[in-house]
């Protein structure tokens, strides 16, 4: 069946440096890749996102970069910051237009 | 209030109690859904309605029971569950079910099942 594989599960990182999420995605009709962030209490919004006529797509201090033939794409975080400290989820979009999600990613921003 | 509201936040339930999950969105949208969110594993999608109508029942057990009487108010109908129907319920919206609507997320119903 569908499925999206996220990793890793859990991710620390010392204040300023980068982070970098990754996820495939077994669905070769996939066209729509968002990346949502959960912080504790709140349920997740959207981030960033990708369509697949695109390779990469920016904003401010977060980026996607999609692979079609690999099937992978990822998220990129750089100077990060206490308030990126969240759970990240990314999602492909499959039969139906429904998302098929990742398993999320604990991001930890170290002082 | 804006957004997406959910109620209660927290509920504890026997197995044999019958409570009810209410979600209500204030923007406008056309479409919304029920999700189970359970630790470490990927959002599960229940149900999606678009103007009123189901659209989608992902095999959900039949002790849960959705219902939408308008295009801002969704709720989630539970009766007889099990333990490991303990989780994060969350609802949200979106302006269409087509592929690239943003789904808006309510803060969801931590549910325990004792």
């Amino acid at each position: 069946g569908e499925n999206v594989e996220q990793h890793p599960s859990t991710l620390s990182v010392q204040e300023g440096d980068s982070a970098v999420i990754k996820c495939t995605y077994s669905d070769s009709a996939s066209n729509y890749f968002p990346w949502y962030k959960q912080e504790l209490g709140k349920g997740p919004q959207l981030i960033i996102d990708i369509r697949s006529n695109v390779g990469e797509k920016k904003d401010q201090r977060i980026a996607v970069t999609l692979n079609k033939t690999a099937k992978h794409f990822s998220l990129h975080i750089t100077e990060t910051q206490p308030e990126d400290s969240a759970v990240y989820f990314c999602a492909a979009s499959g039969s139906n237009y429904q998302l098929i999600w990742g398993a999320g990613t604990k991001l930890i921003i170290k002082p | 209030e804006t957004g997406v509201t959910q109620t209660p936040r927290h509920l504890v339930m026997g197995m044999t109690n019958k409570k009810s999950l209410k979600c209500e969105q204030h923007l406008g949208h056309n479409a919304m859904y029920w999700y189970k969110q359970s630790a470490k594993k990927p959002l599960e999608l229940m149900f999606v309605y678009n103007f009123k109508e189901q659209t989608e029942n992902n095999s959900v057990p039949s002790r849960f029971s959705p219902e939408c009487p308008n295009s801002s108010h969704l709720f989630l109908h539970l009766h007889t569950l099990q333990p490991e129907d303990s989780a994060l319920y969350l609802c949200a919206s979106s302006q269409d079910t087509s592929e690239g609507y943003e789904q808006y997320f309510g803060p969801g119903t931590r549910l325990t099942v004792t």
